[in-house]
């Protein structure tokens, strides 16, 4: 497909396990971001790539949390040792240039419960 | 600094009126101001943006206004349809630092028939 692309649509994991979201941008695109929507509220910054280079990871809420874009493509967004207000959207997002004004076109996300 | 502040929270419209969302921000190193759409079960999607060198920017039935001396925004939708309901955000972002856009927490629309 054209879009950004996201999996697991769901995910349902056990606290205290890891787990791993993936982000599949659209062809081309430079800037990966990530994004964590909770239910009725605006998306809230995580993390962004220029390339392969994590450009500003100043949103991950803790050590817990780190991403990756080895070779400037896919990312992986893991979890380690979950929590239950891990318990969220996890919104991907790509924009052709790494510049003001360059639109984010967001993928559906992947809803993350921790029980 | 770095919020952005939006209301209403929600909004329900007639057919055919004017819907009004407000977003009002500290940061000034911002500089680009986009808002998004968002229907169930998808990604939000760019709607139309504006940079403070203009006052306004009109696409179709949705208008930006920008008011960089009082830090605030509006977008207005004339002739709203039942398809505009949805939830609208809007955010910012600044050439300082990287590109990351800061959103506003939306505003769920409905548009009665």
């Amino acid at each position: 497909g054209a879009g950004v692309s996201q999996s697991p649509r769901y995910k349902v994991t056990k606290r205290g396990q890891d787990v791993a979201l993936r982000c599949d941008p659209i062809s081309g695109h430079v800037s990966l971001y990530w994004y964590r929507q909770a239910l009725g509220q605006g998306p809230e910054f995580l993390t962004y790539f220029n390339y392969e280079a994590q450009q500003d990871k100043s949103g991950l809420p803790n050590d817990r949390f780190s991403a990756e874009r080895p070779e400037g493509s896919i990312s992986t967004l893991t979890i380690q040792r979950t929590e239950q207000r891990d318990s969220a959207m996890y919104r991907c997002a790509s924009s052709l240039q790494g510049q003001l004004g360059s639109p984010l076109h967001f993928g559906n996300g992947t809803r993350l419960t921790v029980t | 600094q770095q919020q952005v502040k939006q209301s209403p929270q929600s909004l329900i419209v007639q057919k055919g009126g004017i819907s009004i969302i407000n977003c009002a921000y500290e940061n000034t190193a911002f500089d680009y101001f986009p808002w998004y759409q968002q229907f169930p079960g998808k990604g939000p999607a760019l709607l139309i943006a504006i940079r403070p060198d203009v006052s306004e920017k009109k696409e179709g039935r949705f208008t930006i206004s920008f008011n960089k001396s009082a830090k605030q925004f509006s977008l207005h939708i004339m002739d709203s349809q039942p398809g505009d309901s949805a939830t609208y955000f809007c955010a910012a972002s600044g050439t300082s630092g990287t590109y990351k856009y800061i959103f506003g927490t939306g505003t769920r629309l409905k548009v009665l028939a």
